[in-house]
């Protein structure tokens, strides 16, 4: 079992729908979890972070974290054609140790 | 936010050559981090870089393939050494800034021939 797994996608929506983005993961001790923004040809960007569980909220994006069942999310609202990309989950053990593992992503197209 | 320049952005290789990818951040940072991102993988780290320090290399990446040089707070490179078509992939850089996050920059596109 992948420490962190992420459904690649491609998904496709239409503009101003709600996207849903998950992750699962296996070891407990992860503090931290981020959502990265990955354009074609260009580095992750990052979108939101998250310490322990509960909800963020920036603007269209959510991030939400159950570290009871390992599971993360990212909700956008209102979805634009300038939120396609590839989004990236991470998460750390936090504390000083600032290894980050990565889901292999998730590929969201937003349809005008 | 740290903005972090890298050079080259791409790059197409000969299989047993070397090459030396740069990583300049805007700010003095402590830590500097590689990473590999592989077509349809995970983004890996590489190795962890600090300043007046070995770098630190994760399980499966050794220095005499990867070696890394860290001169200054602002500066790092990363060489990818004897290349073969396994090492086509992105490398990128990242810094942390701020509480427990980290920025990258825009990725070096290796292709070995």
């Amino acid at each position: 079992q992948k420490e962190v797994e992420q459904d690649p996608g491609p998904l496709s929506v239409p503009e101003g729908a709600i996207v849903s983005l998950n992750c699962t993961y296996s070891n407990s001790a992860f503090q931290y979890f981020m959502w990265y923004r990955q354009y074609s040809r260009k580095g992750p960007e990052l979108l939101m972070y998250t310490y322990s569980s509960g909800n963020k909220e920036d603007g269209r994006f959510t991030a939400q974290v159950d570290k009871s069942s390992k599971y993360i999310s990212l909700f956008i609202r209102d979805s634009q054609p300038s939120d396609s990309a590839t989004y990236l989950c991470a998460m750390s053990l936090g504390a000083g140790s600032y290894q980050l593992t990565f889901g292999k992503g998730t590929k969201l197209s937003v349809i005008p | 936010s740290a903005v972090i320049s890298q050079k080259p952005s791409r790059d197409i290789c000969q299989r047993g050559t070397s090459l030396t990818i740069q990583c300049q951040v805007d700010s003095q940072v402590t830590m500097m981090f590689w990473y590999r991102q592989q077509p349809g993988q995970s983004l890996t780290l590489i190795a962890t870089a600090n300043q007046g320090s070995e770098a630190t290399y994760e399980s499966g990446f050794v220095i005499d393939k990867f070696p890394i040089s860290r001169p200054n707070l602002t500066f790092s490179t990363l060489t990818v050494s004897n290349m073969s078509p396994e090492d086509s992939s992105i490398y990128l850089c990242s810094v942390v800034s701020g509480p427990d996050t980290q920025y990258f920059g825009p990725g070096t596109r290796l292709t070995v021939l």
